[in-house]
């Protein structure tokens, strides 16, 4: 089975900063990476599909990157919307989630 | 646009069966496939199983001996039953399509809302 990381846990950020989340595969995954974003209440929202596509409609402050078994998702400059639960799931098998990065206001 | 809708019994005794259905509407339930995930309170998500329209499935193997995943194309719906649930159940339950990529699985877009279950005598 794939095992998906995320670091970190639990990021605390102020609005405009700069923040990068990390996913990390167990084994690689080529680019069958997909990221999304949580909100309390509500169901995950895609963000990023193939590593580092963006979804039609997602903020370009939004990015993505990697492969194989290092990804990231990036912000550039953090706004109050942003601030959620984010996951990263692989399929280049079936699926699996990271366990999550929450992202909360410093 | 796709909107996935799930409904059923909010609350399961343990040792039953879970039974949810999802609701597609404003597309094609064909030519796709269908999945379910869940996310047991203040916890992370798992994916249990997917479905095609033409009713060809694959589970999640910790989930699989209790699985079942159906189909019905003229009531655009897909369904979720898991047997022999306990309180490690007790999720809320999401339905979602599938967009593939050639040879893999594929991500999850759109999702509908979720519906919680418990699993509580």
């Amino acid at each position: 089975d794939i095992q998906m990381t995320q670091s970190p846990s639990t990021l605390s950020a102020s609005v405009g900063d700069r923040v990068t989340i990390t996913c990390r595969a167990s084994q690689s995954i080529s680019s069958w990476l997909a990221w999304y974003q949580q909100k309390p209440g509500k169901a995950p929202k895609l963000l990023i599909y193939k590593a580092s596509s963006l979804e039609s409609g997602v903020p370009s402050r939004f990015s993505g990157s990697g492969s194989g078994t290092e990804f990231s998702l990036t912000i550039s400059s953090l706004q109050p919307d942003d601030f959620a639960t984010y996951y990263c799931q692989e399929y280049n098998t079936y699926a699996t989630f990271g366990q999550g990065t929450r992202l909360e206001i410093k | 646009q796709v909107q996935l809708q799930e409904s059923g019994p909010g609350l399961v005794k343990p040792s039953e069966t879970l039974s949810l259905t999802c609701t597609v509407s404003g597309g094609s339930i064909s030519s796709y496939y269908w999945t379910w995930i869940r996310q047991p309170p203040g916890k992370g998500l798992q994916w249990i199983g997917y479905i095609y329209y033409s009713g060809s499935t694959n589970y999640n193997p910790s989930l699989k001996s209790r699985v079942t995943i159906s189909i019905d194309t003229s009531k655009t719906q897909f369904s979720l039953k898991l047997g022999s649930v306990t309180a490690a159940d007790t999720a809320v339950y999401y339905c979602a399509r599938v967009i593939t990529a050639p040879g893999t699985g594929g991500w999850f877009d759109p999702w509908g809302q979720g519906t919680l279950v418990t699993v509580s005598s």
